[in-house]
């Protein structure tokens, strides 16, 4: 099984629907982001959390919402989702290294497509 | 502001060349820099990463990075490419001036590595 999971791993919608994609990891890591990929934009953070009780925003969080569950699920929203929020998303973990974040683990990936 | 640049699209290389991809960083303080690998359809997986010490990193699949800090970069190599190294490969580096450490990545370089 994966060390981490996102739900759904395709998606089509409509505009103004909403869509929740969800991610759970069994690495254990406090750590977790979610990352947007476009082609020729690279990855893009969205939001990170570092603990249940830690939200913040990342460079591109207009129009997103997340919520930690708990240690391993973090889940992203789009409350009323737009064509531009088709890309590829991932969801990705850390643990420490020397007292700062180490090196990334990422999810397969959820597309997203917006009509 | 840009942190990390990658400033080839696309590398060709013939198969049992040695490749270089490129990467420089513009961060303050010490860099904290890495290298990921995204094949078709497929999550980052990380192949390397420079945190201290000597300049030149080994990694995974054969790769190497050198660290040149005059130069503020952090070139991906390897002595003799693959076919199955073909794939996109993202230079990231860990920014204490923005998003709590997060990772910022670069828009990515195709490798494509012919027989």
């Amino acid at each position: 099984d994966a060390d981490v999971t996102q739900t759904p791993r395709n998606r089509i919608t409509k505009t103004g629907k909403r869509i929740m994609l969800e991610c759970s990891q069994t690495k254990g890591h406090d750590r977790m982001y979610w990352y947007r990929q476009d082609p020729g934009l690279g990855l893009r953070l969205i939001y990170y959390s570092f603990d249940v009780k830690d939200i913040n925003k990342g460079e591109i969080s207009d129009g997103y919402s997340v919520s930690r569950q708990a240690q391993a699920k973090f889940s992203l929203s789009l409350e009323s989702a737009i064509p531009n929020q088709t890309a590829l998303y991932f969801c990705a973990t850390s643990d420490w290294d020397r007292g700062l974040p180490g090196e990334l683990f990422f999810g397969e990936g959820s597309r997203l497509t917006v009509l | 502001a840009q942190s990390v640049a990658q400033p080839e699209d696309q590398v060709n290389v013939a198969e049992g060349n040695p490749l270089t991809v490129k990467c420089t960083y513009s961060v303050s303080g010490n860099p904290y820099l890495f290298w990921y690998v995204q094949y078709p359809n497929r999550g980052l997986q990380f192949l390397l990463k420079y945190i201290t010490g000597d300049n030149l990193v080994k990694g995974s699949y054969g790769f190497e990075a050198e660290f040149n800090k005059s130069q503020t970069s952090f070139h991906l190599k390897k002595p003799s490419a693959l076919v199955s190294d073909s794939a996109l490969y993202f230079c990231a580096v860990r920014d204490r001036a923005n998003s709590g450490y997060a990772l910022n990545f670069g828009k990515g370089t195709s490798l494509l590595v012919t027989p």
